[in-house]
């Protein structure tokens, strides 16, 4: 079965500074898709972004940036200029690609991102 | 955003007690999914349904039943509250492919079990 780790429970960072989130996972399989997921105080959970295993390319969506390391099985998510919104529970998630249809993710712990002003 | 709406919203009932959350969307997505969100675990899958009538498990399924007699609706019971199942519950939904690679979040129910 697919795991995937967050590390760090807690992240804090000033605002307009750089923070990056990491995250790893195991399995066995060669394609797979990656998520991020934000979810602010109000609970609701947010696709952030999103990664395919077999594009080389690393995923990108304005500020959000990711760094995929896919034979050390990493996931990073990487903020830039960081703004007092982005403060939430950030959550990592692995789908396996050989599930047509149904988005049956496994999800890693969370890391909560604090911003400071 | 995806027309998901779950209730009750919050909830709190008594250790032996059956409880039963309502997942409802607008959507006609073909796919309805129930999560539990836990502290250190992240959000784990309790059972999915597939269409109508057709469900199976999720990697946390025991204690848990499902049923979809709808398109819209999902229900998930617990037949006998234990407290290790206070938790926050979210219902999501995806589409069929191609178009189904988002999955859609509700709200959550936060369900308390004294």
């Amino acid at each position: 079965a697919q795991t995937v780790t967050q590390s760090q429970p807690e992240m804090s960072v000033q605002e307009a500074e750089t923070v990056t989130l990491s995250c790893t996972y195991d399995t066995s399989e060669s394609d797979y898709y990656l998520f991020w997921y934000k979810q602010p105080p109000s609970r609701q959970m947010i696709l952030v972004i999103r990664q395919e295993a077999y594009k080389q390319q690393n995923a990108t969506e304005n500020r959000f940036s990711v760094n995929f390391q896919k034979a050390a099985k990493s996931f990073s998510l990487k903020i830039s200029d960081s703004q007092l919104g982005d403060a939430a529970m950030y959550f990592c998630a692995y789908r396996s690609i050989r599930i047509q249809g149904a988005q049956k993710l496994v999800f890693g712990q969370g890391t909560r991102l604090t911003i400071n002003p | 955003d995806a027309g998901i709406t779950q209730s009750p919203r919050h909830k709190v009932t008594e250790t032996g007690t059956p409880v039963t959350l309502r997942c409802h969307q607008t959507e006609n997505h073909r796919y309805m999914y129930w999560y539990r969100q836990d502290p250190g675990h992240g959000l784990r899958l309790i059972h999915y349904s597939y269409g109508v009538k057709d469900t199976d498990k999720g990697e946390v399924s025991d204690g848990y039943s499902v049923s979809r007699s709808k398109t819209e609706d999902f229900l998930l019971t617990l037949e006998s509250a234990t407290s290790s199942q206070t938790s926050v519950y979210f219902c999501a939904i995806s589409d069929s492919p191609p178009g189904g690679e988002k999955l859609f979040f509700g709200s959550g129910t936060q369900l308390s079990v004294l």
